[in-house]
């Protein structure tokens, strides 16, 4: 049973640059999240993906955005890097919309690190 | 707003010591989940343990243990008989389920990052 997959692992961009970033959720998952984790810091959330949709959105600018696919794969990307975009990436997948979604473990993949130089 | 706070920013003790990881939240709403959950260097998130708002009883599981307070906001979590495969950080968080049904979204705390010594 196949986990949360990330690519790359390791991603060195330039001030000003775009970057994708991408993700396969859990088999048998619908929603992925992903999260910003700043070196020292705790995760913080930047949206969550559901039917190809965003769902909801913590305090991230305009430059994030996200796509999600039919097959449930979800793509971070991020336009005119800033050196303090610098953070391992973490995609997270969970169970579609229940009642009891809320309280569902999510399950997360490996990260991407990626440097802005 | 939501906040979860670990103040313990590292910890370090010899192995088969029993330590204790503190967590404090604050939140508005009135039913809400807290989790601890484990990151080993690899940098996977691994889900350790859930606990609503309703269901204030401890747990133990094996080794580890989770004294969860509502009076006092706090989700304490206990290893016993320390070992050095337990050095991980750990992060406690909080969902809040007031939100889009679904939409779960975790706040987490900054993390503790613990050291057993052999």
């Amino acid at each position: 049973d196949a986990g949360v997959t990330q690519s790359p692992t390791h991603l060195i961009k330039t001030r000003g640059q775009q970057v994708t970033l991408r993700c396969s959720p859990k088999s048998g998952h619908d929603t992925v999240s992903w999260y910003q984790q700043a070196l020292g810091q705790g995760p913080q959330f930047i949206f969550q993906y559901y039917e190809e949709e965003e769902r909801q959105r913590g305090n991230f600018p305009d430059r994030f955005s996200g796509h999600q696919f039919p097959n449930y794969s979800s793509e971070l990307n991020v336009n005119a890097l800033l050196l303090g975009d610098s953070a391992l990436y973490l995609c997270a997948s969970s169970p579609g919309p229940t009642e009891l979604s809320y309280n569902s473990p999510l399950h997360f993949g490996n990260g991407t690190r990626l440097t802005v130089t | 707003a939501q906040k979860v706070t670990q103040a313990q920013t590292e910890i370090s003790v010899v192995e088969k010591e029993d330590v204790t990881l503190d967590c404090v939240y604050e939140t508005r709403d009135t039913t809400y989940y807290l989790f601890w959950y484990k990151q080993p260097p690899s940098g996977e998130l691994v889900f350790l343990i859930r606990r609503n708002s309703f269901d204030e009883q401890n747990e133990i599981s094996g080794r580890y243990s989770w004294n969860f307070q509502k009076s006092t906001s706090s989700f304490n979590f206990t290893i016993t008989a320390s070992q050095v495969v337990d050095s991980a950080v750990y992060f406690c968080a909080l969902s809040e389920a007031g939100g889009l049904r679904g939409a779960q979204k975790l706040v987490f705390g900054q993390g503790t990052r613990l050291t057993i010594n052999p």
